[in-house]
């Protein structure tokens, strides 16, 4: 079966510093990742996507992400976080013969600092 | 344009009743998922409806858990009995197909006294 795990629960990170948030997942097959950022009291917003082709994908608000295969992450990377930034961030999956079903991680509170 | 709609934003309601919560995809999107977000849990799938196909129920946590989805764009869930742990926010989020990102609602938080 699927997974995905979101080792950190919480990052705090002062602003202007870079931040990375880790994703892993399980799949033997083929799949489609996703990252969801949820801000303060509003509903979840997609913030970068992998479907196929370049493994480096560029996202809103200045996020990026990476897929690894060999390592089967996803992790989530921002040079310079702004206050702004602070949210709940969550990892997603899809694939896989016969489930089209998302796999969502247990999300990440990015808090940062001033 | 009109996103996904939820409605009721919140409900309240005794431990036995039952509830049913409306959701509203985009317009077009064959594709439409319900998920229970629970503090600290993360989103949980509990259902999935694609165009005519059978739905994926895999993830109804139980048989008071029901949805269905009338002319391939409402849908509702339904919980029977409802129970204090069903106590969460279930968000609803449709798509264009389930390779394509998902564009989700507002939730209704379900409160069970």
């Amino acid at each position: 079966a699927q997974s995905v795990t979101q080792l950190d629960s919480q990052v705090p990170v002062f602003e202007e510093a870079p931040v990375e948030l880790r994703c892993n997942y399980s799949s033997s097959v083929s799949v489609y990742l996703f990252w969801y950022v949820q801000y303060p009291n509003q509903g979840l917003q997609l913030l970068l996507k992998y479907l196929s082709g370049s493994t480096l994908v560029k996202g809103i608000n200045g996020f990026e992400a990476e897929f690894n295969k060999s390592q089967t992450s996803f992790h989530l990377r921002k040079p310079s976080v702004h206050i702004s930034d602070t949210a709940e961030y969550f990892c997603a999956v899809i694939g896989g013969s016969g489930t089209y079903k998302y796999i969502f991680g247990t999300g990440t509170r990015l808090k940062v600092l001033a | 344009g009109a996103g996904v709609s939820q409605s009721p934003s919140n409900k309240v309601t005794e431990k036995g009743k039952d509830v049913e919560l409306r959701c509203d995809p985009i317009s077009g999107h064959t594709a439409l998922y319900w998920y229970r977000q629970s503090l600290g849990q993360g989103l949980e799938f509990l259902i999935y409806f694609q165009g005519n196909s059978a739905p994926d129920k895999s993830g109804l946590p139980s048989d008071r858990f029901s949805a269905e989805r009338t002319g391939g764009s409402v849908s509702t869930l339904t919980i029977q009995r409802t129970q204090q742990e069903d106590s969460a926010v279930y968000l609803c989020a449709s798509s264009q197909d389930y390779s394509q990102p998902q564009h989700f609602g507002d939730g209704t938080r379900l409160s069970i006294l």
